[in-house]
C-alpha cells in the first residue's frame, strides 16, 4: 500500500496560464474524489469518480476547471485561464466502493501570481 | 449553506487533560461521519468514524460520541498529548446518496506541554 500519490507538491503559475495535477489513488480503490482547501476553511468538494465515471461535480466548480480520470486509474484535473482565486491546497482522496474512509494525499498547493 | 459546523475554529488544552472538539450537522440524512487530523502540508489523515446507529465508537485514546437527535457529534482525546496538536475536520455523508463527503470548516488544538 503506496498510499495517495499527487504531482506535483506544489506549482506557481502566473495568471491566465493553464495547470494540470496529477493523482494516483491507492491501487485497488474504485472511488477517486478531488477536494479543494483554502486558508481556514475545510475540504471543499470538487468532484469524485467511480472507476472511470464522473458522477457528480460541483455546482461551484467553474467550467475551467475539468478532471478525468480514463481508465479508472489515475485521475488528472486541469485549470485553465488560472486566476487568483484558485490558489489553494488541491487535494486529491481515494476509498474502496464499500468503503467508508477517505484516504487523502499530501495534496498540490497551488498560487497564481 | 454550510451542512458540516465546527464552530470553534481554536482550542487549548494542557498535556494529560482530555480535548472536547465538536461539530454540528444540518443534514438529516447523514448517517456516516468521521473525524479527520491535519497537520501544515500534508493530507488529511484518518482518525475515527462513527456509523449513525451507534452513538459511541472508542479507538485507544480517541472516543466519538454522536447524539442523532440534536445533529451533533464530538470528539474526545484522553489524555491529550503534544503530538496531538493539529487541525482536527469532521466530515459526513449518506451511504445511501452519492458518496459525497462533506467536511467542516475545522478547529485548530493546541496541547500545551
Amino acid at each position: 500500500d503506496t498510499g495517495v500519490s499527487q504531482d506535483p507538491r506544489h506549482k506557481i503559475t502566473k495568471r491566465g496560464q493553464n495547470v494540470t495535477f496529477r493523482c494516483d489513488p491507492i491501487s485497488e480503490h474504485n472511488r477517486l474524489y478531488w477536494y479543494r482547501q483554502t486558508l481556514g476553511q475545510g475540504p471543499e468538494f470538487l468532484t469524485y469518480f467511480q472507476n472511470e465515471a464522473q458522477l457528480e461535480k460541483s455546482r461551484l466548480l467553474s467550467d475551467r476547471f475539468s478532471a478525468e480520470r480514463p481508465k479508472g486509474s489515475f485521475s488528472t484535473l486541469e485549470i485553465q485561464r488560472t486566476e487568483q482565486g484558485d490558489s489553494a491546497m488541491y487535494l486529491c482522496a481515494s476509498s474502496l466502493l464499500s468503503g467508508e474512509k477517505l484516504f487523502f494525499g499530501s495534496g498540490t498547493q497551488l498560487s497564481v501570481l | 449553506d454550510q451542512q458540516v459546523k465546527q464552530n470553534s475554529p481554536s482550542l487549548s488544552v494542557q498535556e494529560g487533560r482530555i480535548s472536547i472538539l465538536n461539530c454540528d450537522y444540518t443534514n438529516s440524512m447523514f448517517d456516516y461521519f468521521l473525524w479527520y487530523k491535519k497537520y501544515p502540508a500534508e493530507g488529511p489523515t484518518f482518525l475515527i468514524s462513527i456509523s449513525s446507529i451507534k452513538d459511541k465508537n472508542e479507538d485507544g485514546r480517541f472516543t466519538v460520541f454522536l447524539n442523532k437527535s440534536a445533529k451533533h457529534l464530538s470528539l474526545h482525546i484522553v489524555p491529550s498529548q503534544p503530538g496531538d496538536s493539529a487541525v482536527y475536520f469532521c466530515a459526513a455523508y449518506e451511504t445511501s446518496g452519492t458518496y459525497k463527503y462533506i467536511f467542516g470548516t475545522g478547529t485548530r488544538l493546541k496541547v500545551l506541554a
